[in-house]
């Protein structure tokens, strides 16, 4: 799975959109990006997916460059419930047994 | 109802008992998987299942198993618990639908053994 890079971590003001970066430059083309969050003490959720377009669904949107090295989740009106650590993944479809996270962006969403 | 659940939710035992962890799912997904997260750390995979009779050693197998009950179940075991494994534990599914790399986690058990 190609490695990425994403800020430590990022405030966002309560009712502003959240623009979290990730920096996948090694992608393969066969690569999709991952978007999953962690609130504190909780299970991974599932937040995103997508290749090469843009993506958007109930929580987010994904937008992905045109060379796909790199993307943004978009939060657009982040509620202090969306206080988390968001975790960008690139991985192809049926590779490594274990979602394997890094260290992520810590979001925290300011009242 | 939660797609993924995980029984107990907390657990405090004594070094050498024997504890299960258990998890059922209803998302209908073939493949499960049993992590463990220390605090700071990234999840690590302990077993995962791809069927009833496809039981396979994660990174981190030793002091544990794993029993796949019925395609909505899989249980974690540790067999005769020590410190370090005090951690939270977390379930998770997956659909073996080509393409379908989307994993489900449940609510997590936090395990302290003392």
């Amino acid at each position: 799975d190609a490695k990425t890079t994403q800020p430590p971590s990022m405030d966002c003001a309560e009712g502003r959109a959240a623009n979290l970066p990730c920096n996948h430059s090694t992608i393969s083309g066969n690569e999709y990006v991952y978007w999953y969050r962690q609130i504190h003490s909780q299970g991974p959720q599932y937040i995103i997916h997508g290749l090469k377009n843009n993506e958007t669904n109930e929580m987010a949107s994904l937008i992905i460059t045109e060379d796909r090295k790199s993307s943004t989740l978009i939060l657009p009106h982040a509620t202090l419930r969306d206080t988390a650590v968001y975790y960008c993944i690139v991985r192809a479809p049926g590779s490594a047994r274990q979602l394997t996270f890094g260290s992520g962006t810590q979001l925290t969403v300011l009242p | 109802d939660a797609d993924v659940t995980q029984t107990p939710r907390n657990r405090i035992t004594k070094t050498g008992k024997r504890i299960m962890l258990e998890c059922s799912q209803t998302k209908g997904h073939d493949r499960m998987y049993w992590y463990r997260q220390d605090p700071g750390l990234g999840l690590r995979l302990i077993y995962y299942s791809f069927d009833v009779k496809d039981i396979n050693k994660g990174e981190i197998s030793d002091g544990y198993s794993v029993s796949r009950q019925a395609q909505a179940k899989f249980s974690l075991s540790l067999e005769s618990a020590i410190p370090n494994q005090t951690a939270l534990y977390f379930c998770a599914t997956r659909s073996k639908v080509a393409g379908a790399d989307t994993q489900y986690f449940g609510p997590g058990t936090r395990l302290t053994v003392l």
